[in-house]
């Protein structure tokens, strides 16, 4: 079946620090991806469409400027937390579909900021 | 906004069938309806999705109203692994894909 791989699955940086998250399909072209923000106790939230070869879709009150997304080839994005504080510390979580029906997920990335 | 309506969360006794209902009352001709859910601190996991017939995988059944305004997940022999929380979400094919969550139902599974 089709997988989505994420990397790192957890992450501490230091309080103005930048942290990169890899997001890759193992087994599928992707030219969309989809990243999502958890909190604790919350549901998902998301925060950004990623296209391959153009620039990001941000949802609205995402920082686009504060979480760059990199989708430079068919199998991988890149989710970057710039300037990292701690209220920025959460569960990240991407998707991708191999074809018009399901939608896999990563396995998520806990990023602790301290 | 997410454009379904579950119940916060439902108990189930192992070994027994789990319903889980979700309203979706505002459902339109195109969107599918699909199930995910979220063993705690790992990504969802898809189930099942279907349009207005009613669909069984090898992982549970959907059923869907005959005016598509509601379906029920059904989890024929629920696990003790099964303690999750499930997600009900309504998506047409041109929305980009974009899958929008509301708050889901935390199912319980208990001995």
């Amino acid at each position: 079946g089709a997988v989505v791989s994420q990397h790192p699955s957890r992450v501490i940086c230091k309080s103005g620090t930048s942290v990169k998250i890899e997001c890759r399909s193992l087994d599928f072209q992707a030219t969309t991806m989809f990243w999502y923000r958890q909190f604790p106790k919350q549901s998902l939230m998301l925060m950004a469409t990623s296209n391959e070869g153009s620039k990001a879709t941000y949802e609205q009150g995402v920082e686009k400027d504060k979480f760059l997304i990199n989708h430079a080839s068919l199998t991988l994005s890149t989710l970057t937390v710039t300037s990292a504080h701690p209220e920025d510390s959460s569960f990240y979580i991407c998707s991708a579909s191999p074809d018009t029906y399901g939608y896999t997920f990563g396995s998520g990335t806990r990023l602790t900021v301290v | 906004d997410a454009k379904t309506t579950q119940p916060t969360s439902m108990d189930c006794a192992e070994g027994r069938a789990a319903n889980l209902p979700c309203n979706h009352s505002t459902i339109s001709g195109n969107e599918y309806v699909y199930w995910y859910r979220q063993i705690h601190s790992q990504g969802p996991q898809y189930i099942i999705h279907g349009l207005k017939n009613n669909e069984t995988n090898e992982m549970a059944s959907l059923i869907i109203t005959e005016d598509r305004k509601s379906s029920t997940l059904i989890l024929p022999h629920a696990t003790l692994r099964d303690t999750a929380v499930y997600y009900c979400i309504v998506m047409g094919y041109n929305q980009g894909g974009k899958l929008i969550f509301g708050q889901g139902t935390e199912l319980s599974v208990k001995p």
